[in-house]
């Protein structure tokens, strides 16, 4: 079974500042497809980035990156220049092509100003 | 294009009774997933409906069921409810096997 962890319970950045969140999945399949979605109080998730195992190029979306290393099975998510808009839970999520989707448990995201 | 909408947001229930959450996807997505959300287990995924099927289900107990309409829309039904049902459930839509999935802002259950 697929499973997805996430090391880091909570973190913490300075407004401006670059953090990078863990995430590590496990898998034997060689097609699937990664997330990070983020969760603000809303309750609202949130699609930040995606990325295609096929693709070897990593996804960037304005601030927000990814170091997608599939030999390793990690998939971390850095974002540049943090604004406080940008803390929340963030969840790292694994989906294969059977549309079975796992969440890691998340990432408890400060920005302090 | 009008997003992924739960009703209600919020529910109180007491224990034995049975409940139904309703989902409506963004118009054009065909797959409805739902989602289990507590502090204790985390995120965790119940069942996907696509046209009307289900195409996988999660690891809970048959007291959770759910069905998908003609027009995309998803209830979700669960049965002799217990404390432990206690979540806010997440429902999601998308437009195919590995796309995104899009979601609505939850339904918070409460069982007491």
């Amino acid at each position: 079974a697929q499973t997805v962890t996430q090391s880091q319970p909570e973190m913490s950045v300075q407004e401006a500042e670059t953090v990078t969140l863990s995430c590590t999945y496990d898998t034997s399949e060689s097609d699937y497809y990664l997330f990070w979605y983020k969760q603000p109080p809303s309750r609202q998730m949130i699609l930040v980035i995606r990325q295609e195992a096929y693709k070897q190029q990593n996804a960037t979306e304005n601030r927000f990156s990814v170091n997608f290393q599939k030999a390793a099975k990690s998939f971390s998510l850095k974002i540049s220049d943090s604004q406080l808009g940008d803390a929340a839970m963030y969840f790292c999520a694994y989906r294969n092509n059977n549309n079975d989707m796992r969440f890691g448990a998340g990432t408890r995201l400060t920005v302090k100003p | 294009k009008a997003g992924v909408t739960q009703t209600p947001r919020y529910l109180i229930k007491t224990r034995g009774q049975q409940v139904t959450l309703s989902c409506s996807p963004i118009s054009g997505h065909r797959s409805v997933s739902w989602y289990q959300q507590t502090p204790g287990q985390g995120l965790q995924f119940l069942f996907e409906y696509f046209s009307e099927t289900q195409r996988n289900k999660g690891n809970f107990p048959g007291r959770f069921s759910g069905r998908q309409f003609s027009n995309s829309r998803s209830e979700m039904n669960v049965s002799t409810l217990e404390l432990g049902d206690s979540a806010l459930y997440l429902c999601a839509s998308g437009q195919g096997k590995t796309t995104e999935a899009f979601f609505g802002q939850g339904t918070r259950l409460t069982v007491v």
